[in-house]
Formats: structure tokens, C-alpha cells, sequence
């Protein structure tokens, strides 16, 4: 069945990297697109990102230079980094996945990333 | 960038009424407009894609409405499941954008 599962740390130091792995099962990266979205504590969704099913990428400007999105097909992962990490950054972390429709019908269950000074 | 204003906040329900729920999108969307259900420390889940369109699986007093700027969310017969944060989505442009989400609780 579908499946998307992020793996990434609990804790990242302030103005440090955050890498975060999201796998895959159930379906090919090179037929579905994902996505990254975000959600701090108590607050909303961010779109911050996707990885096409092409192999290109898109990117919220709203973080500028410091996110970017890669994958290993042959892993079915898709990889997050974003660097110079600071307090708002502190969130839950989904990806999700799309394919034709621009709605997006799995996610995965997210994983929570506190940045700490 | 797409802002998408959500109405109400909250929203005090009784078990059994039928309620809408409003997304306003600061330019049009056309139909490109999502709804999700999301319940504390789980992830969204796909209610209705399209603006109308029905997802298998997801109960029929769930069903959406609207086009370009106005949409609406009805729930025909709120159930205690229900209680949870709704937000909309528009994937009309990028960035994708979601509204800052209606709660239902109970009144």
C-alpha cells in the first residue's frame, strides 16, 4: 500500500542544517510528485516545496536560498535540506505526494524538528 | 502569492446540524481548490479535491461548492468525528497555499 514515512532529528542546533528523509513504498517517484509542507506548533501549513516526477524541483520563495529539495529513485526517497536554521523554524515536517490532481491524497506522518539555541 | 482567508475561526457545533465552512481566496483559483480534515497529531487528510469533487472513501455529508474566489465546505449532519481543524488548499499557482484553518468544536 502507499506509504510515506520522514525520518530526520528531534533536535537541530540554531544556524545548523536540517536534513530530513522522506520514504517511499506503494508507488514510484518517477510517476508521482512529492512535496514538502510544514507546521509549526499549534499553527497551519506551509507549502515550502516539491519534487516533480521529472526530476525537477520548485521551491516556496518564502526560503529563499536555504532549501533544497534532491531524491535517489532507485532508494524512493526524497531528501529535505534547509540550512541556517532559526526558532520559527521549529515544526512538523510532512511530505506528501500528488499526481495529476494539485491536491495532495497521501502524507506521511510527519516528523516534529525543535530548533534550539 | 494566494491568500486564503478561512471563516470562522471556530465553530461551536451540535451533533446532527449542517454546516458551511468559507474559503475566500485573494485571486482566483478557479477550481483548484482543496479541502482537508486534520485531528490533533495526525496528518491532513483529503476531503474533497476540485472544489466539489468526492475522495473514496470520505463519508457522502462531506461535499464542497464554488469556484474562482468563493468556496464552502458543508458538513450535512456534523457527527462527533467531526470535531477537527479544516483547511483549504489552492493549487492554482505557486506557491501552493492553504488558509489558516476553521476549527469545529463542540458547543
Amino acid at each position: 500500500q502507499v506509504q510515506l514515512k520522514e525520518t530526520g532529528p528531534d533536535l537541530v542546533q540554531l544556524t545548523q542544517t536540517l536534513s530530513i528523509t522522506c520514504t517511499v513504498s506503494g508507488f514510484s517517484l518517477t510517476t508521482y510528485n512529492v512535496h514538502w509542507v510544514r507546521q509549526p506548533p499549534g499553527k497551519g501549513l506551509e507549502w515550502m516545496g516539491a519534487m516533480w516526477n521529472g526530476g525537477g524541483t520548485d521551491y516556496n520563495s518564502a526560503f529563499k536560498s536555504r532549501l533544497s529539495i534532491s531524491r535517489d529513485t532507485s532508494k524512493s526517497q526524497v531528501f529535505l535540506k534547509m540550512n541556517s536554521l532559526q526558532t520559527d523554524d521549529t515544526a512538523k515536517y510532512f511530505c506528501a505526494r500528488n499526481y495529476y490532481s494539485t491536491s495532495f491524497d497521501y502524507w506521511g506522518q510527519g516528523v516534529m524538528v525543535t530548533v534550539s539555541s | 502569492d494566494v491568500v486564503l482567508t478561512q471563516s470562522p475561526a471556530t465553530l461551536s457545533v451540535t451533533p446532527g446540524e449542517r454546516i458551511s465552512l468559507s474559503c475566500r481566496a485573494s485571486e482566483s483559483v478557479d477550481t483548484y481548490l482543496h479541502w482537508y480534515q486534520q485531528k490533533p497529531n495526525e496528518s491532513p487528510r483529503l476531503l474533497i479535491k476540485y472544489a466539489s469533487q468526492s475522495i473514496s472513501g470520505i463519508p457522502s455529508r462531506f461535499s464542497g461548492s464554488g469556484s474562482g474566489t468563493d468556496f464552502t465546505l458543508s458538513i450535512n449532519g456534523v457527527e462527533l468525528e467531526d470535531l477537527s481543524i479544516y483547511y483549504c488548499q489552492q493549487g492554482n499557482s505557486l506557491p501552493y497555499t492553504f488558509g489558516a484553518g476553521t476549527k469545529l468544536e463542540l458547543k
